[in-house]
């Protein structure tokens, strides 16, 4: 079983659409991020939840809209889709409740997002 | 603001060669340093951990020593193999509850 996993794999749109990307873990944690990582492998922190509830909003724009259904899922929502978001997005979880790192955090395998 | 530098890779090495991948960052607070590896197509795993100065963090032959008085926590490993073969990222901790990564440095090892 993947412990966090991530749907789509791969996303083509085109600028202007909106797109959802999921994100699921099955390891009972109870914090959920999102990274993300651009063409230069620069990997930074977007959001972060803690059991349905937001904690970090790193100063993104609000075209991205994240989504916690449940303490299992973290769902990303982009609006107006321009050719900077083109990256890949990485979910990630950590068991602590405030994500302390000296836990780890446990990646999913990512959602490449091209835009077109 | 708080960040982590790390050497720009590719780092391309023969098979059983020493590895060296430097990693430095800035000394706010107390962090904890990580290295973590990313293999082709997969999410970011964590290789191996310090949280205060002068530990040790090891894990599959890598170590990294936290050294405080240079602010840094470089990779090694004494004979690298083909299956090495990885983006590595640096990273610390920001307060309790967020972790900042370098850019990463992409291994090549070669038969």
């Amino acid at each position: 079983d993947t412990a966090v996993s991530q749907t789509p794999k791969y996303l083509v749109t085109q600028m202007g659409n909106d797109k959802s990307i999921k994100c699921e873990q099955n390891l009972g944690h109870d914090t959920m991020y999102w990274y993300k990582q651009d063409s230069k492998k620069f990997l930074k922190i977007m959001f972060s939840y803690n059991n349905k509830e937001l904690i970090i909003n790193e100063t993104v724009p609000n075209r991205f809209s994240p989504k916690s259904p449940d303490k299992a899922h973290l769902n990303l929502h982009i609006n107006s889709l321009e050719l900077g978001d083109s990256a890949v997005y990485f979910c990630a979880s950590s068991p602590h409740p405030v994500g302390n790192p000296n836990y780890g955090y446990t990646f999913g395998s990512g959602t490449r997002l091209t835009v077109v | 603001g708080d960040s982590v530098t790390q050497m720009e890779g590719p780092v391309t090495l023969s098979e059983e060669a020493f590895l060296t991948i430097n990693c430095t960052y800035t000394a706010t607070g107390y962090p904890s340093l990580f290295w973590y590896v990313q293999y082709p197509g997969e999410g970011l795993q964590l290789l191996l951990k310090a949280t205060k100065a002068d530990d040790k963090g090891s894990n599959k032959g890598f170590e990294a020593t936290y050294r405080k008085e240079t602010t840094s926590f470089h990779l090694e490993k004494g004979s690298v193999q083909v299956s090495d073969s990885a983006v590595y990222f640096c990273a610390r901790s920001i307060n309790t509850d967020k972790l900042i990564f370098g850019t990463g440095t992409r291994l090549q090892v070669f038969p």
